[in-house]
């Protein structure tokens, strides 16, 4: 079964920069595991961030950007902002099927 | 805009069969691939399956043997029954709507609960 891995928790300063990963079981993520990111907040409906590695929605704020990083998927924040404080979670395609990230919770402080 | 509105009972019997709709406003069905994820308390996110507008399903490899994902175009809506649940079923179920590697508009989410 294929596993996805985030850091549990990160914690960076208002205006910090701060990149969480997503690491496969698999091996090296490419682009054809077309990550996608995702934002949960309590109470809220998960909010989409980016597709396909690094393509932004419409509403995605332009301090949010998407890469790979050393066999990774990244998503950095830049300028955090408090409002950020949320948890986090990257999704993969792999084998025709869909697999969540552990998720990591972002801690403003 | 496009939103997506889980319903069903937020109670379910241990051994029944958890039943969901998600209604689907603002935007055709067409052409787009239709999701249920869900979070248990306290864990991240799982994908349960999808269905393809025109009917195609795939389900995660370990639930696959209990789930069924259905849709109906012309109500706007999709639905997804879980048999034989456990009370490991208990979780926030969410749907969502992707473009195939795009994934988009969630749910806002509904908590079942699985206990007698």
């Amino acid at each position: 079964q294929t596993v996805v891995t985030q850091e549990p928790s990160l914690t960076v300063s208002p205006g910090g920069t701060v990149t969480l990963t997503c690491a496969c079981s698999t091996g090296a993520v490419t682009s054809h595991y077309y990550p996608n990111w995702f934002q949960l907040k309590p109470g809220q409906a998960p909010r989409a961030l980016i597709y396909s590695t690094d393509n932004k929605h419409s509403w995605t704020p332009a301090r949010f950007s998407g890469s790979l990083l050393g066999g990774k998927a990244a998503l950095t924040v830049s300028g955090v902002q408090p409002g950020d404080e949320a948890e986090y979670y990257c999704l993969l395609y792999y084998d025709d099927t869909w697999v969540f990230g552990g998720g990591t919770k972002l801690t403003v402080l | 805009q496009v939103q997506l509105q889980e319903s069903g009972p937020g109670l379910v019997k241990p051994s029944e069969t958890l039943s969901l709709t998600c209604t689907v406003s603002g935007g055709s069905m067409s052409h787009y691939y239709w999701s249920w994820i869900r979070q248990p308390p306290g864990k991240g996110l799982e994908w349960i399956g999808y269905i393809y507008y025109s009917g195609s399903t795939k389900y995660d490899p370990s639930l696959k043997s209990r789930v069924n994902i259905s849709v109906d175009t012309s109500k706007n809506k999709f639905s997804l029954k879980l048999s034989s649940v456990t009370a490991a079923d208990t979780a926030v179920y969410y749907c969502a709507r992707s473009g195939g590697t795009e994934w988009g508009y969630w749910g806002q989410g509904t908590l079942v609960t699985v206990s007698s």
